[in-house]
């Protein structure tokens, strides 16, 4: 397996765009989680899911964030409209268990001017 | 509220002595922790679990121990390398998917 695999690498946007961010988990994984990492807050987990459906959205910042996983290998967290305190690596992670060891992809570096 | 921290931001040492990063917590009563790698621009990679009933771990030349008296985990890496370079994050079961703490950078000089 590839691993998680995430894209864009890297993304820059102006204020109020929309942004939207993709992410194919390790097959078999049943948990897939999003985080988002910046040097102030480190990182945070802003939603995850189990067997494509969200138990906890808790850590989504505002309406603004929406996350979706229409099936098995394909997850995506949209930002509608983007502002620039949104700028950070946003991390895709999945993992067999939802504490066992998490399989990080490369992220994907947001940036909203 | 629960809080973890890891003793600091930022740790020099001189290649082949031992490095030792500190993850402290706080409010949580984790069955087990994890330590995770991260270099720059990738995403963290994991090293070691350990759990509550352990009081110590090996990898290699990584040593973990677990004191759940003192709420704290310690990470060792012995005769240090400058490949060892990169920010160590711990991270922590509860009732929610693992927490992570804001990781230390650590800096091997050669």
């Amino acid at each position: 397996d590839a691993g998680v695999i995430q894209s864009p690498r890297h993304e820059v946007t102006e204020m109020g765009q929309e942004v939207t961010l993709r992410c194919k988990p390790i097959s078999g994984h049943d948990y897939l989680f999003w985080y988002r990492q910046t040097m102030m807050r480190g990182l945070e987990l802003l939603i995850y899911f189990n067997n494509n459906v969200p138990i906890d959205d808790s850590g989504m910042p505002e309406d603004r964030f929406s996350a979706k996983m229409p099936n098995a290998s394909f997850s995506t967290l949209k930002i509608q409209p983007s502002e620039p305190r949104d700028s950070a690596v946003y991390f895709c992670a999945s993992s067999l268990g939802v504490n066992t060891e998490a399989f990080f992809g490369q992220g994907t570096r947001l940036t909203v001017v | 509220s629960q809080k973890i921290e890891q003793n600091s931001e930022a740790l020099n040492i001189q290649e082949g002595k031992t490095a030792t990063l500190t993850c402290n917590y706080t409010n949580y009563s984790p069955a087990y922790l994890q330590w995770y790698r991260q270099d720059p621009g990738r995403g963290p990679v994991f090293l070691l679990l350990i759990r509550e009933n352990e009081k110590e771990k090996r990898k290699e030349r990584l040593k973990v121990t677990f004191d759940t008296t003192l709420k704290q985990s310690l990470f060792h890496i012995t005769a240090s390398q400058p490949a060892d370079s990169a920010t160590y994050l711990c991270a922590l079961e509860g009732n929610t998917p693992l927490v992570f703490g804001k990781g230390t950078r650590l800096s091997v000089i050669a």
